[in-house]
C-alpha cells in the first residue's frame, strides 16, 4: 500500500481565487494522479502527473484551470484556477504502487462561495 | 459514454446477510478490474480487484466473481456487517504502457441493517 497525506483536507474560497492541494506520499512512485469527485458522484480523472514531464489532461481539463507540479517523485501540487462554484468538490490525488494498483489519498473537500 | 456500469444506486442489506453488487463493462480491452470502498470523508481504498484469467477471487468475506463472455464481475460480501456500510464502485484499466487508468463506476451506496 502506500501513505498519502493531502494538505488542505478542506477549504472554503471565494470565487474567482486559486488553489493549490499538497499531495505528498511516503515513498518514491513513478505516476501520480489527480481525480474530482463531485458530492455524491464517482471519481473522474482530472490528469496524469509524471515526474520531470509535462502532466497529460483528460478531456475536459485544461492546463490554464488545473496546472500541476510534479517537482520530485514524492509530491505533486494540483491548483484550481479562477475558482467558481462548479468547482466545488473534493480533489484526489492518488499513486500507482504496482501496475494498475493506486492508492489514493484521504482527498481535500473545496466549496467555492 | 459511461463505459463502466454499475448497479445498483443504493442498497440495504440485513446485518449477516450477502450483499452484491454487480458492474458491467463494455471495452473487451480491459484487463483489470479493482474494487474500492470509501467511507464519508475518506479516500477510496483498495478492497479487492482480479484479471480475466480467472473467473473468481475471494479475500476473507469479499469476493469478486467474473464473467469474461458476458462483460460483467460483482462484488459479493458475506455476512454483512453494519461495518461494511460504505460507498463501493468497481472500476477497470486496459494495458497501456505503464500509464494504466482507472474508469470508475458510478458507485453503490450500501447500508447494513441491524
Amino acid at each position: 500500500s502506500a501513505v498519502i497525506s493531502q494538505k488542505p483536507s478542506r477549504d472554503i474560497c471565494q470565487r474567482g481565487t486559486s488553489l493549490t492541494i499538497q499531495c505528498q506520499v511516503d515513498s518514491q512512485v513513478t505516476m501520480m494522479f489527480w481525480y474530482r469527485q463531485q458530492p455524491g458522484q464517482s471519481l473522474t480523472l482530472i490528469a496524469t502527473a509524471n515526474q520531470g514531464s509535462e502532466a497529460t489532461y483528460e478531456s475536459g481539463f485544461v492546463i490554464d484551470k488545473f496546472p500541476i507540479s510534479r517537482p520530485n517523485l514524492t509530491f505533486s501540487t494540483l491548483t484550481v484556477s479562477n475558482m467558481s462554484p462548479e468547482d466545488s468538490s473534493i480533489y484526489l490525488c492518488s499513486v500507482e504502487r504496482a501496475p494498475d494498483t493506486q492508492y489514493f489519498g484521504p482527498g481535500t473537500r473545496l466549496t467555492v462561495l | 459514454q459511461q463505459q463502466v456500469k454499475q448497479s445498483p444506486q443504493s442498497l440495504i442489506v440485513q446485518k449477516g446477510g450477502i450483499s452484491i453488487i454487480n458492474c458491467a463493462y463494455e471495452n473487451t480491452a480491459f484487463d483489470y478490474f479493482p474494487w474500492y470502498q470509501q467511507f464519508p470523508g475518506k479516500g477510496p481504498a483498495l478492497l479487492i480487484a482480479i484479471r480475466p484469467d480467472v473467473s473468481e477471487k475471494k479475500e476473507g468475506r469479499f469476493t469478486i466473481s467474473f464473467n469474461k463472455s458476458a462483460k460483467q464481475f460483482s462484488l459479493h460480501i458475506m455476512d454483512s456487517q453494519p461495518g461494511d456500510s460504505a460507498t463501493y464502485f468497481c472500476a477497470a484499466s486496459k494495458p497501456n504502457f505503464g500509464n494504466e487508468k482507472l474508469t470508475f463506476g458510478t458507485g453503490t451506496r450500501l447500508t447494513i441493517i441491524p
